[in-house]
């Protein structure tokens, strides 16, 4: 299977502060991309899709690259509560299993 | 969206035996996923299990260690067998509930083989 390449981290960051995470996938025919967040000792759970066009989510943006072949996620005006390691998910065309990236962690600290 | 439960949630088990995990969800979905989640790393498929057909092993993931049944659309178990320390982990099911895209995951299975 291709691979997905995430950071690990951690970012410590301020309240309030700006963030991005980058996940860069190898394979050229991926069709769906996805951020999932996991808390610690809990399972993953969704947070957005990628779209080709972007998407935002109040605070949350994520973006689709498709000529360099990554995705990126944009907290802004980070929270305590944003704490967390931020998973990178790919499909690759015409397949239904998922690649998950290792996972990038954030702490915010007050 | 897709709500599943596991059981057990946790469990201490000695080495040598075999533990059979269950996932239950609440809507039918064609596609399950059960997967392996060490310490500090990311998830590990272990296996697709689709109703009506034999489960699908990734690599390194075999019949005889983690026999999958899938008897219904809502419902599958993963048993570890022969259990050894390296064992030790969480196991995940999961669903798509459409095809080629999101999952979501049960609450997970923490092993602890001693």
């Amino acid at each position: 299977r291709k691979e997905v390449e995430q950071d690990p981290g951690p970012f410590n960051v301020p309240e309030g502060a700006t963030v991005a995470f980058n996940c860069t996938y190898s394979n050229s025919a991926s069709q769906s991309f996805f951020w999932y967040r996991q808390d610690c000792r809990k399972e993953p759970k969704l947070l957005m899709s990628v779209y080709s066009s972007g998407n935002e989510d109040g605070r949350f943006t994520a973006q689709l690259n498709r000529a360099s072949q990554y995705i990126s996620l944009l907290i802004r005006d980070s929270k305590l509560s944003d704490s967390a390691t931020y998973l990178c998910v790919v499909n690759e065309g015409g397949s239904y299993i998922p690649t998950f990236g290792r996972g990038t962690s954030l702490i915010v600290h007050p | 969206s897709a709500v599943i439960s596991q059981k057990p949630s946790r469990d201490i088990c000695q080495r040598g035996t075999s533990l059979t995990i269950q996932c239950q969800v609440d809507s039918q979905v064609t596609m399950m996923f059960w997967y392996r989640q060490q310490p500090g790393q990311s998830l590990t498929l272990i296996a697709t299990a689709n109703q009506g057909s034999e489960a699908t092993y990734e690599s390194g993931f075999v019949i005889d260690k983690f026999p999958i049944s899938r008897p219904n659309l809502t419902f599958s178990t993963l048993t570890v067998s022969n259990m050894s320390p390296e064992d030790s982990s969480i196991y995940l099911c999961s669903v798509e509930p459409r095809g080629g895209y999101e999952q979501y995951f049960g609450p997970g299975t923490r092993l602890t083989v001693t």
